[in-house]
């Protein structure tokens, strides 16, 4: 079975700096999917990523998706307050649900 | 408009008790979806289900299951709750692509279950 392993596990970042969360996956991703949860909230999808090689902005949030399509970071530029949660990375599986990483609890500090 | 709701949104209830979740959608999505949040956050799917298919993660009990009296509303109903079943449960749906694959997944809120 493919396993989603997300890095780092929680993140405390100060407002506007940038970081990173990356997305491993152990076979070929052929779809991938960002997610954002606030604390006790449901799941808000940010991007999907098909192709290798892609990648897509909305706001300050971009995510790609490597060559290979085993891996996907989700990069936020400038944090905000608002950015803060649990994001999410997704992957399809044959049964048309997602299987989800662990997630990274991201915290931006004033 | 709420696009997937979840009733309850809190649920406490004792140990051995039968229990249902409620899950509606009025997006005009032809498959639905139960996940479970355990204690660390850790999200897995339960059960997906269209008019077509119920498919089952082989892990989940057969205490639980899902009941869809149409094609908007997928029920969870748990028999003899446990102690381990204490997590959110999270209701979605989306369409379902022809190439495979879900699309994007709309999150109901989620139902916190606690069992005493």
């Amino acid at each position: 079975s493919q396993e989603l392993e997300q890095s780092p596990q929680s993140l405390i970042v100060q407002e506007g700096k940038n970081l990173t969360i990356n997305c491993t996956s152990s076979k070929t991703l052929y779809g991938l999917y960002w997610y954002k949860q606030k604390y006790g909230e449901g799941l808000i999808f940010l991007m999907m990523l098909q192709k290798g090689g892609e990648e897509k902005s909305h706001e300050k949030i971009t995510a790609k998706l490597d060559e290979k399509k085993q891996q996907s970071s989700l990069h936020i530029t400038a944090s905000q307050p608002s950015h803060a949660g649990i994001y999410l990375c997704g992957a399809d599986t044959p049964g048309y649900a997602l299987n989800f990483g662990k997630g990274t609890s991201l915290l931006v500090t004033p | 408009d709420t696009a997937v709701s979840q009733t309850p949104k809190y649920l406490v209830t004792q140990m051995g008790n039968d229990k249902s979740i409620k899950c509606e959608q009025n997006l005009g999505h032809d498959t639905m979806y139960w996940y479970k949040q355990d204690s660390k956050k850790f999200l897995k799917i339960m059960f997906s289900y269209n008019n077509k298919e119920l498919i089952i993660n082989e892990t989940v009990p057969n205490r639980f299951s899902p009941k869809s009296p149409d094609k908007a509303h997928l029920n969870l109903h748990i028999n003899s709750l446990e102690l381990g079943d204490s997590a959110v449960y999270f209701c979605a749906s989306s369409i379902t692509l022809q190439a495979g694959g879900p699309g994007e997944q709309f999150f109901g809120p989620g139902t916190r279950l606690t069992v005493l």
